[in-house]
Formats: C-alpha cells, structure tokens, sequence
C-alpha cells in the first residue's frame, strides 16, 4: 500500500489562506469519506484537526476546514497564524489489508 | 484532561524484544479503543496495532504481523505493545493513542495522543 501523495511544503505570509492536497485513489481517498488530518509541531506529538473530510474536533480553530473531490482531499488554513507552521499529515482509510494509510507529509512553512 | 504517558523505550540489538507500556488518564479508559502509532526519524506516521475497548479484537500492520502483540489491562489504565524479533526498520518513536469513538472504520481516527517513546534497534 503506497502512501498517499502530498505536497513537500506549503508556505504563505499571516492572514493569507493556503491548501494542502492529499492525492490517493479509488480504494482510500477516493472510495471513502474517511479522510482525516494531523498537525505536527516539531518534536510534539500529532494533533486530530480534521476528521471524516471535513469535520473539526471538539477545540480546533474553525480557520482550519477540510474538502475532497475524487481521490483528492484537501486541508485548507485560512488567516494563517505563525502558530500554524507545522507538519501536516492526512490519512484515509484504504480497503486494502493495510487499512489505514497516512499521507507523505507536508510542512507549512509562515513567511 | 486527557493524558497518556508512554514508557518502555530505549536501545535494543537486532532480534531482541521490548515492552512498551502506556498509562491512560483523564477518561474512561474501558470505553475506548486503542492504537499504537509509530514514527521513524525525520519521517512520516505509521499505525502498528490497535485494539478494542474489551480486548475482543485487535488489527495489526503487515509489517509487525508475528512480532508485535498489543493487549491491554482496563483495570490498570494501561495499554502494551510487545515487540520480538525486533528490526532496525523497528527504530522510530512510538506514540500510544486514543481511538475516536464512532470513528466508522478500523482503525478508526486518533483523537489524543501521548509523547512517545524512542525505540532504538541497533547492534
């Protein structure tokens, strides 16, 4: 099962909005609305920010919002904060053996 | 307030075998599923082991199938992960996690996680 593709870095200057895209196929992203989404602050642990394509947890800032079309999904950030610079991971459930796949990674980068 | 504090890590030969422990606080441990999430250095994430809030059933990845055992004590809050036959490819930092109730699917999403332990296999 082969992770699913995201950007290497993103980057935007504050108050801008930026998309981060995670690319899979038919058997994960594309087939289920199981796309979920972490953050990662260096040297922290990772952090539930979307669930479901586009559900927030309970706390998470209402800036962050999620999509899919296809076997793409998508995170967006909009009025970005230096507090976002971080790494982002998505996930999707896969019917494959492997169940749950986790996307390649993406960091943001606040300029 | 939620908490999971892993334990267990360090430095281990190639074959060698290692118990992870992860001590749940903050909520009703028995209610919920539980996962093993791993991280190798300067990579991305990667399940290895879940299992169900009764111990009734438990998923693992192919890559650990036959090393790994994840189990669970709800008496003691605690999750385990132990791990046989441990691999160079087995050195990463494993973090313990709290499955998302009504996630929908297996292993479902992770809504807490703790701080992780650093495994080291390495002759």
């Amino acid at each position: 099962q082969s992770a699913l593709s995201q950007p290497a870095s993103v980057s935007g200057s504050p108050g801008q909005s930026i998309t981060i895209s995670c690319t899979g196929t038919s058997s994960d992203v594309g087939g289920y609305n199981y796309v979920s989404w972490y953050q990662q602050h260096p040297g922290k642990a990772p952090k539930l920010m979307i669930f479901d394509v586009s559900y927030r947890p309970s706390g998470v800032s209402n800036r962050f919002s999620g999509s899919k079309s296809g076997n793409t999904a998508s995170l967006t950030i909009s009025g970005l904060q230096g507090e976002d610079e971080a790494d982002y991971y998505c996930s999707s459930y896969t019917s494959s053996s492997a169940l749950k796949v986790f996307g390649t990674g993406t960091k943001v980068t606040v300029l | 307030e939620v908490q999971l504090v892993e334990s267990g890590g360090g430095l281990v030969k190639p074959g060698g075998s290692l118990r992870l422990s992860c001590v749940a606080s903050g909520f009703t441990f028995s209610g919920y599923n539980m996962i093993w999430v791993r991280q190798a250095p300067g990579k991305g994430l990667e399940w290895v082991s879940s299992i169900s809030s009764n111990s009734g059933y438990t998923y693992k990845a192919d890559s650990v199938r036959g090393r790994f055992t994840i189990s669970r004590d709800n008496t003691k809050n605690s999750l385990y992960l132990q791990m046989n036959s441990l691999r160079a490819e087995d050195t990463a930092v494993y973090y313990c996690a709290r499955v998302r109730k009504y996630s929908g699917h297996e292993p479902g999403d992770f809504d807490y996680w703790g701080q992780g332990t650093l495994v080291t296999v390495s002759s």
